[in-house]
């Protein structure tokens, strides 16, 4: 057990629809961070939160967006949903921001997202 | 544009004996960090071993270390006597600061399988 958190771990949608991940830390982890693994492209980095700031950006479609809330939790909304979104989605957290994706991660369970 | 290449998607090897993964990359950054994550059936993703790319010494980490090539863009993973609980995908990784921010690259992973 990592110390991070996932919650949903699965979920089933519809395109066109809208939904929320939501990630909880490592306690004293101030770090984190979004992936998405599918089948055709892999683990892709999507973006990076530092204490509540956007540190860093991968490929991360602009239907997507994330935040990090005061309490260090971080939500990875997804909108209009397309089938190719369906994915596994994990968040991994670390305890700096000074050397960002250098630091060691600790990766949760992942959410399995089906688009139907 | 940063990329990494594991050449082997499939690899097998008998209980007790050794394996070594492959993984090559390419970046013009001269201040990175090259990871392997192993993905068990769990789905998981857990950090196996990380090396600076400052550090001529190669990592190790009990039965896992690396054969790191600078010259050659190379970050090769020897697994000494592997075990069922090997078993799993395993991802290599190049982590760049650039322009003051940092990008995460992942290969597109080899699966190790440990036969008794």
């Amino acid at each position: 057990d990592s110390g991070v958190t996932q919650t949903p771990k699965h979920l089933i949608t519809a395109t066109g629809q809208r939904v929320t991940l939501r990630c909880s830390p490592r306690s004293g982890d101030l770090s984190v961070y979004w992936y998405q693994q599918s089948l055709d492209q892999g683990l892709q980095f999507l973006i990076q939160y530092y204490n509540g700031e956007e540190r860093a950006k991968g490929n991360i479609l602009e239907r997507f967006s994330a935040q990090q809330f005061p309490d260090l939790h971080s939500e990875l909304n997804l909108s209009s949903l397309e089938l190719g979104d369906s994915a596994l989605y994990f968040c991994a957290s670390s305890v700096g921001g000074v050397t960002g994706l250098l630091d060691e991660q600790y990766f949760g369970p992942g959410t399995r997202l089906t688009v139907t | 544009a940063q990329t990494v290449t594991q050449s082997q998607p499939e690899m097998s090897v008998q209980e007790a004996e050794t394996v070594t993964l492959s993984c090559t990359y390419d970046t013009s950054e001269n201040n990175y960090y090259l990871f392997w994550y192993k993905q068990p059936p769990s789905r998981q993703m857990i950090l196996v071993i990380r090396q600076e790319a400052y550090k001529q010494q190669n990592a190790t980490e009990n039965r896992f270390s690396v054969n790191f090539q600078k010259a050659a863009k190379s970050f090769s993973l020897k697994i000494s006597d592997s075990q069922l609980g090997d078993t799993a995908m395993y991802f290599c990784a190049c982590a760049i600061t650039q322009g003051g921010s940092e990008k995460l690259v992942f290969g597109k992973g080899t699966k190790l399988t440990v036969n008794p």
